[in-house]
């Protein structure tokens, strides 16, 4: 079965300034969507940005990029130029490629970000 | 608006007292599903539902039930909830084989 980490239960940076999540998963396969959600107190699941495990190149959204590394199964989550309204939770995300559409997510237990002014 | 909504948003209830939870979705998605947050373990799959009158076990199921009877409405059913089972619970939908989800607002249950 797959499983996501996240070891880093808070995190802090100051605004403007450029804060790494760190996410690690185990799975199997070799096909697969990682996604990295965003949870503000209004407790809305937001999605940040994704990467199809095929794709070499990384993601980004805007001031949001990932570090997707393959074999180490790690896909880290890189916030530049931080704003207060980044303050949230942030989830990692697993979802399997195929499965006939399984469409099953598997998650971390969460990151919190404070953003300090 | 593409959305979906969840009913009720806060619910405070006793040990017993069997309660529904809405969740309904205008987009035609074929598959909907149910996760429950809880801290320290993020969100997890209670129960999914692949197209109408298609529904199957999640990874915490115990103590939930669900129903598919039109495309656009996935019910959460507690018949005889528990305290155990206070937590923050998420309805989500999307196409098959599509990955971008869309989650609803969540619902905040407390059972006492």
């Amino acid at each position: 079965a797959q499983t996501v980490t996240q070891s880093q239960p808070e995190m802090s940076v100051q605004e403007a300034e450029t804060v790494t999540l760190s996410c690690t998963y185990d799975t199997s396969e070799s096909d697969y969507y990682l996604f990295w959600y965003k949870q503000p107190p209004s407790r809305q699941m937001i999605l940040v940005i994704r990467q199809e495990a095929y794709k070499q190149q990384n993601a980004t959204e805007n001031r949001f990029s990932v570090n997707f590394q393959k074999a180490a199964k790690s896909f880290s989550l890189k916030i530049s130029d931080s704003q207060l309204g980044d303050a949230a939770m942030y989830f990692c995300a697993y979802r399997s490629f195929g499965s006939g559409g399984y469409n099953k997510l598997i998650f971390g237990a969460g990151t919190r970000l404070a953003v300090h002014p | 608006e593409a959305q979906v909504t969840q009913n009720p948003r806060y619910l405070i209830t006793v040990t017993g007292k069997k309660l529904t939870v809405t969740c309904s979705q205008n987009m035609n998605h074929e598959y909907m599903s149910w996760y429950r947050q809880d801290p320290g373990l993020g969100l997890r799959q209670i129960y999914y539902s692949m197209n109408v009158e298609v529904t199957d076990k999640g990874d915490v199921p115990e103590g939930y039930k669900v129903s598919r009877k039109e495309k656009r409405n996935f019910p959460l059913i507690l018949e005889s909830p528990s305290p155990n089972q206070t937590s923050l619970y998420f309805c989500a939908s999307s196409l098959v084989g599509v990955d971008t989800q869309y989650f609803g607002p969540g619902t905040r249950l407390t059972v006492l």
